[in-house]
């Protein structure tokens, strides 16, 4: 059964720094683009940040460039978003997510992970 | 920056009666080298990660009621619910994956 389990979140003032994980199993993760995707409190998806099967790619929206930083562990099956200079509006629950397709194209996001409140706030 | 239009915002269908969700792109999503509009279909519950429902704009996700079915190609896109039942109660969204940023579209509340 493919799962993605997030460790991370929580409450962090502004200009602090957090961590997201996401820990696949169940698949062969060295095989799939994986992203995260984020949804403030009571609004639509957000694609944050993708990143190719070896790491070697990596996309993001523009208001995270140069704040946010994704990343991969092949070895360790597990996808990380590391989060600087938080804003208020950064405040979203962020999804880890898997391409439904193992390709060099980009597809829909046939697993997820729980979600994982980031709150920015002091 | 391609930006995903959806009508209605919400919804109102009786129980075994069709919903009808459209998604517009602001330009293709229809890749010419393999012939695929790079174009997907989510259905999120309250407190739960969305549902993968359609890719490639019509191909059904595998374990997904044949009720749901996808349309469309170039800008504009259909998902259709053919018999609503009570579970299909949620919001749903389309979403481009052909250039980034990928993004989606704001989203329609279907209720009963």
């Amino acid at each position: 059964e493919v799962q993605l389990v997030q460790s991370g979140g929580g409450l962090v003032q502004p200009g602090g720094s957090l961590r997201l994980s996401c820990a696949a199993s169940g698949f062969t993760f060295s095989s799939f683009w994986m992203s995260w995707v984020r949804q403030a409190p009571g609004k639509g998806l957000e694609w944050v940040a993708n990143i190719k099967q070896d790491g070697s790619e990596k996309y993001y929206v523009d208001s995270v460039k140069g704040r946010f930083t994704v990343s991969r562990d092949n070895v360790k099956n597990s996808l990380y978003l590391q989060m600087n200079s938080l804003r208020a509006e950064d405040t979203a629950v962020y999804y880890c997510a898997r391409d439904s397709i193992a390709s060099a194209f980009w597809s829909g996001y046939s697993n997820w992970g729980q979600g994982t409140l980031v709150t920015v706030s002091s | 920056e391609i930006v995903m239009t959806q009508s209605p915002d919400s919804l109102a269908v009786s129980l075994g009666e069709r919903a009808t969700i459209n998604c517009k792109s602001s330009q293709s999503v229809l890749y010419s080298s393999n012939n695929k509009n790079f174009l997907a279909w989510y259905q999120q519950k309250p407190g739960q990660p969305p549902k993968l429902l359609i890719y490639w704009a019509s191909t059904r996700e595998s374990g997904v009621p044949d009720r749901f079915s996808g349309s469309g190609s170039g800008t504009d896109f259909t998902l259709t619910i053919s018999s609503l039942q009570a579970e299909d109660v949620a919001v749903y969204f389309c979403q481009q994956y052909y250039h980034t940023p990928l993004t989606f579209g704001g989203g329609t509340r279907v209720e009963i």
